[in-house]
């Protein structure tokens, strides 16, 4: 069974400071995805990260990949309120003829001023 | 269009009631998902139709029965439900192919009372 763990489940931020979301996942997988979620709102696709070493950026935020560690990261650069939310990666498994998502328990980040 | 439609936005029923959930992608996706997420807890996987057959059911009680009427519409109908059903439920398809990316739809925020 895939299990998929994500920490910090909390972050407080000030702005303008830098930090890194983890995201472990058990088993075998290329494709990892990252999602943000505002409050009563439903999930929006921030990075799709479909290889080995993939890393992509948009904005304050970076995402990698290693498939081999089975470990992404999501990187915070120099934080504002904005991006206060909670941002669950998720990792695409195979139990069967068809792919699923399976989440982690997600990141609540708090960025003050 | 590369949306994933939900209706309706919220719904309220009683212990007693039959009602519907629906979702329709036009994207040509051949999967199509419905997730249940409770209040600060990640999405969890229901259902998953591959090419409209039912591919996935992650042990979902009976009151919920989900139904693909064709490649584009995805229904989750609810019978007999009770207060813990309470949840935002989100609809996604994918295509399985190309980026490989899931599209969520807005959700239902389902409150049963």
């Amino acid at each position: 069974e895939l299990k998929v763990e994500q920490n910090p489940l909390f972050l407080s931020m000030q702005e303008g400071k830098n930090y890194t979301i983890y995201c472990n996942y058990s088993t075998t997988s290329d494709r990892l995805y990252w999602y943000r979620q505002d409050p009563g709102k439903s999930l929006e696709s921030l990075f799709v990260l479909l290889s080995n070493g993939a890393v992509k950026q948009e904005g304050r935020l970076m995402a990698s990949l290693d498939t081999k560690a089975r470990l992404s990261t999501l990187h915070i650069t120099a934080a504002v309120h904005d991006l206060s939310a909670t941002y669950f990666c998720a990792v695409d498994y195979y139990g069967g003829s068809q792919g699923n998502l399976i989440f982690g328990k997600g990141t609540k980040l708090s960025v003050k001023p | 269009d590369t949306e994933v439609t939900q209706t309706p936005k919220h719904l309220v029923m009683g212990m007693t009631n039959k009602k519907s959930l629906k979702c329709e992608q036009h994207m040509g996706h051949r999967a199509m998902y419905w997730y249940k997420q409770k209040a600060k807890k990640p999405p969890e996987l229901m259902f998953v139709y591959s090419y409209e057959k039912l591919s996935i059911n992650e042990s979902v009680p009976s009151r919920f029965s989900p139904e693909c009427p064709n490649s584009s519409l995805l229904n989750l109908h609810l019978h007999a439900l009770q207060p813990e059903d309470s949840a935002l439920y989100l609809c996604a398809s994918s295509s399985g192919t190309g980026d490989y990316g899931y599209t969520f739809g807005s959700g239902t925020r389902l409150t049963v009372v």
